[in-house]
């Protein structure tokens, strides 16, 4: 069955430090990946999304992620967290017929 | 272009009651999805609506039902409500076309549903 795994259910950086959220999914076929971000009480706004060739994607406000077959993965990436990067981030995969199955989600708390 | 737009944005019921969401996508995309967001399970798929048919639909029980309209916006039921319909309602957009594989899902900023 298709699933998304997101380990870190909190996470918590300073301000200006590195972030790396983990995603791992199981899909039998070519997966079609997405990271989205939710603040407190908002939709889900999409960040990037792995479809096919360059396995490293960069999405919009700074973050990438890189798409890694032998490991199942598709982590997030920001080199320089800002406060306003708080929020809930969410890994999705696509189930076909634009069913989007989500990881739980892991929350980013920046300290200043 | 304007985003995804979701009416109400709150509501309030009592168990047995039903009620309809509505959800307007973004000019020119041809696909509404609808998904329930709660504490305990998560974002959980409901269902997908593409040139007014059901395309996929996930593992809720018949209560929850749906339907799309000529111009693509797309109203979300759920009747009988029970405590545990409460949830954050989310209603995606995207063109529909999945020749390429995936398409791209724009998310509006939800209903609060409230069931006492």
């Amino acid at each position: 069955a298709q699933s998304v795994t997101q380990p870190d259910i909190h996470i918590t950086v300073s301000e200006g430090a590195s972030l790396e959220l983990r995603c791992n999914y199981s899909y039998g076929a070519t997966p079609y990946l997405f990271w989205y971000v939710q603040s407190p009480g908002q939709g889900l706004q999409l960040l990037l999304k792995y479809f096919s060739g360059d396995t490293l994607v960069q999405g919009i406000k700074g973050f990438e992620a890189e798409f890694k077959r032998s490991q199942s993965s598709f982590n997030l990436r920001k080199p320089s967290v800002h406060w306003s990067d708080a929020a809930e981030y969410f890994c999705a995969v696509s189930g076909g017929y634009n069913k989007l199955i989500f990881g739980a989600g892991t929350r980013l708390a920046v300290h200043p | 272009k304007a985003g995804v737009t979701q009416t109400p944005r709150y509501l309030i019921k009592t168990r047995g009651q039903q009620v309809t969401l509505s959800c307007s996508p973004i000019s020119g995309h041809r696909s509404v999805s609808w998904y329930q967001q709660t504490p305990g399970q998560g974002l959980q798929f409901l269902f997908e609506y593409f040139s007014e048919t059901q395309r996929n639909k996930g593992n809720f029980p018949g209560r929850f039902s749906g339907r799309q309209f000529s111009n693509s916006r797309s109203e979300m039921n759920v009747s009988t409500l029970e405590l545990g319909d409460s949830a954050l309602y989310l209603c995606a957009s995207s063109l529909g076309d999945l020749t390429g594989g995936a398409d791209t899902q724009y998310f509006g900023p939800g209903t609060r549903l409230t069931v006492l």
